[in-house]
């Protein structure tokens, strides 16, 4: 069964509005968690890195005023888009990064895709 | 600055051929390379990943090899079938779990 979840799977906004996407390791604590954004046909880039209890580090080009990153607990980080626009829309993955038993490990959630109109 | 390049960036084979999809990096400091599965519209799936130490894995059909001090890595996918039909994606790690991802190579397996 799944390891990651994201909540939604998908949402469509007004422009203006503003969105939160949550990723949620379901059995095992992540100490940090990755947000990744993917646009039609392209891959993923990295947009931020999130571990538990401090500010998220956002790569380069990566607005963190416009993008939210709040991962109080070791078990849940969310992604808020503020003011979302249309050139928003896209595909966002989460993946977080923990000890599952013995092993570290990283797993990817399924992605939630948000669409602003 | 860490890149990653994917060749081809799409692939048409008919149904039971070989083939190898190849991924390149331009940093070789990596703690380890991946390759994904992407359906249309669904996230990934993990498919193979090689430790820095390691120079191959398998799964299945699937045969992933890595040559760090090329900055090269080859997905080989035995016997296609069309179920196989995806995107590839190659991510290499290389700061602590930060994944470059490559561009993808987008494959058609036809009946």
């Amino acid at each position: 069964g799944a390891v990651v979840s994201q909540h939604p799977s998908w949402v469509i906004c007004k422009s203006g509005t503003s969105v939160k996407i949550e990723c949620r390791s379901l059995d095992f604590q992540a100490t940090t968690m990755f947000w990744y954004r993917q646009f039609p046909k392209q891959s993923l880039m990295l947009m931020a890195t999130s571990n538990e209890g401090s500010k998220a580090t956002y790569e380069q080009g990566v607005e963190k005023d416009k993008f939210l990153i709040n991962h109080a607990s070791l078990t849940l980080s969310t992604l808020t888009v503020t003011s979302a626009h249309p050139e928003d829309s896209s595909f966002y993955i989460c993946s977080a990064r923990g000890y599952r038993g013995d092993a570290d490990t990283q797993y990817f959630g399924p992605g939630t895709r948000l669409t602003v109109l | 600055k860490q890149e990653v390049t994917q060749i081809p960036a799409a692939l048409s084979v008919p149904e039971g051929e070989n083939l190898v999809l190849n991924c390149s990096f331009t940093d070789s400091a990596i703690y380890n390379l991946q390759w994904f599965r992407q359906d249309p519209g669904k996230g990934l799936t993990s498919l193979l990943l090689i430790q820095s130490s390691q120079r191959e894995q398998t799964s299945g059909r699937l045969n992933a090899s890595l040559d760090k001090s090329s900055g090269r890595s080859t997905l080989y996918i035995a016997a296609s079938q069309p179920g196989d039909s995806a995107t590839y994606l190659c991510a290499v790690d290389n700061q602590g779990g930060k994944l470059i991802f490559g561009q993808g190579t987008e494959l058609s397996v036809k009946p």
